[in-house]
């Protein structure tokens, strides 16, 4: 019972650089989301899916791109990396009246 | 988030009650949530609460809701060093939609 899988754990990268963060869910659910965890801020959403298909913004998207591939996967993109976007990055996902579940996270610090 | 507020900080006696608060603005917002962050870890949902509710209770765990004030808490019984950790806060207009959370508030059980 994985719930909600995000790879990598930790990554570093350097400015300028891109790379795909990548979650999936076996729960069949259909919405899915990208957070945000900066420290005194709580969690911030980047971008969301509420079904296969379609995807929104939400409150801080600027720099980033995702893509639904299926129902169990949606990926977050930084085409080129900056030192400002260095956090955790959580993704979550739930079914119709559900709360969310998420996962453990992605540690992503930019040099 | 902006719309959602906690206190940054809490330090409880082992055996002790905690009592977490949290304020919110958006009226619309019909679900309530308080999930908890352990170090390295991602979030695990602890409780909800529909707007519909004045309290909810499981095991150590009482929320109570006062909508006309906005204002929701948490209430941990018989506080244990287990319970050290970041809790949010977060609210929703409908239980499988986007989340906006507080900022968390850091609890640190002393012996």
């Amino acid at each position: 019972n994985a719930g909600v899988t995000q790879t990598p754990k930790f990554q570093v990268l350097k400015t300028g650089q891109s790379m795909t963060l990548q979650c999936a869910q076996d729960m069949n659910h259909n919405s899915m989301y990208w957070y945000r965890q900066d420290p005194g801020m709580g969690l911030r959403l980047i971008y969301y899916s509420a079904s296969e298909g379609t995807t929104d913004k939400g409150e801080v998207p600027n720099g980033y791109n995702v893509s639904r591939l299926n129902k169990r996967e949606f990926s977050l993109r930084l085409e080129s990396a900056a030192p400002s976007q260095t956090s955790v990055y959580f993704c979550a996902s739930n079914g119709s009246n559900q709360p969310q579940h998420f996962g453990d996270g992605t540690r992503l610090s930019i040099l | 988030g902006e719309d959602v507020e906690q206190s940054l900080f809490l330090s409880v006696r082992e055996g002790d009650s905690s009592v977490i608060n949290c304020t919110y603005t958006d009226s619309s917002s019909t679900y309530l949530y308080w999930y908890k962050q352990e170090p390295g870890a991602g979030l695990q949902l602890l409780t909800y609460i529909f707007s519909n509710m004045d309290m909810k209770q499981d095991q150590r765990l009482t929320v109570l809701l006062n909508k006309k004030d906005k204002h929701l808490s948490l209430r941990i019984a018989d506080t244990q060093t287990g319970d050290s950790a970041i809790y949010f806060c977060a609210e929703s207009i409908r239980n499988d939609y986007k989340l906006s959370f507080g900022a968390g508030t850091t609890v640190t059980v002393r012996a």
